[in-house]
C-alpha cells in the first residue's frame, strides 16, 4: 500500500474509553503531523514529529496523547474524551527538507459520546 | 507570524463558469504557498504549490495559481468548473526555510450547479 494510511477510519467511543489511532506513511519520510478537522474550524495542528521527537505541540489537552516509534509510524493515544473531542482527525507526512508538501492520510472520523 | 485569509466559505458557480478562489497571506519571509483540496471523507490532496521562480504556477485537474507579492494574494482560477471540482480548497503558507509548521486558511467550499 502506497501514501498516507489511518485506521481505523471510524470509531465512537464513550468518555471513559481509551483507544488508538493509527498512522502509518510508506513515502519515506521523516516528519509527520496529527491535526484536528471540527466543522467550521480551521484544521488545527496538534503535534509534529521529526526524525521520531517531538518538536510542535500546540497546548494538546493531555487526554491526547502522541507516540512515534519510528520515522513511518505514528500513534494517537485516546483517554477520557470529551463530546467536543468529536472531529476528522487528519495524519499528514513529509520530507524534513524538500518544500514543505504535506501528504495527508484519509483520517478517522472520531464521535465521542 | 503567517496567516492567511480565504475569503469567501462558499463559493458557488453554474458548470463550465469561472471558478476563483481568493486567498490572501501574510508572512514575514518569502512564503512558499499552496493550495490543498478536500473531497468529502477523504484527507487533504495537493493541488499545486509555489515555491521561487515562476509566479503562475499550474496544478492538477485544470486548476492554477497566481503569486502576486504586491497584493500578497496567492489566488485559485479555473477557466471551466466541472461537477467533479465540489469540494472544500484550503490555502495554506510555511515559512520553507526548513520550519515545519504550514498555516491552513479556514477553506471555501465549491459547489458546482448543474
Amino acid at each position: 500500500e502506497t501514501g498516507v494510511t489511518q485506521t481505523p477510519r471510524h470509531l465512537v467511543m464513550g468518555m471513559t474509553n481509551k483507544k488508538s489511532l493509527k498512522c502509518e506513511q510508506h513515502l519515506g519520510h521523516n516528519a509527520m503531523y496529527w491535526y484536528k478537522q471540527s466543522a467550521k474550524k480551521p484544521l488545527e495542528l496538534m503535534f509534529v514529529y521529526s526524525l521520531e521527537e517531538r518538536v510542535e505541540n500546540n497546548s494538546v489537552p493531555s487526554r491526547f496523547s502522541p507516540e512515534c516509534p519510528n520515522s513511518s509510524h505514528l500513534f494517537l493515544h485516546l483517554h477520557t474524551l470529551q463530546p467536543e473531542d468529536s472531529a476528522l482527525y487528519l495524519c499528514a507526512s513529509r520530507s524534513s527538507g524538500g518544500t514543505d508538501t504535506q501528504y495527508f492520510g484519509p483520517g478517522t472520523r472520531l464521535t465521542v459520546l | 507570524a503567517q496567516s492567511v485569509t480565504q475569503l469567501g466559505s462558499h463559493v458557488s458557480v453554474s458548470e463550465g463558469a469561472l471558478v476563483l478562489l481568493r486567498c490572501n497571506y501574510s508572512s514575514s519571509v518569502p512564503p512558499y504557498l499552496f493550495w490543498y483540496v478536500q473531497y468529502p471523507n477523504q484527507g487533504l490532496q495537493l493541488l499545486l504549490k509555489y515555491t521561487t521562480g515562476a509566479t503562475l504556477v499550474k496544478g492538477i485537474n485544470g486548476f492554477e495559481a497566481e503569486f502576486k507579492k504586491s497584493e500578497t494574494s496567492f489566488h485559485l482560477t479555473k477557466p471551466s468548473a466541472h461537477m467533479s471540482d465540489a469540494a472544500e480548497y484550503f490555502c495554506a503558507v510555511s515559512e520553507g526555510s526548513g520550519g515545519f509548521k504550514t498555516i491552513f486558511g479556514a477553506g471555501t467550499r465549491l459547489f458546482v450547479k448543474a
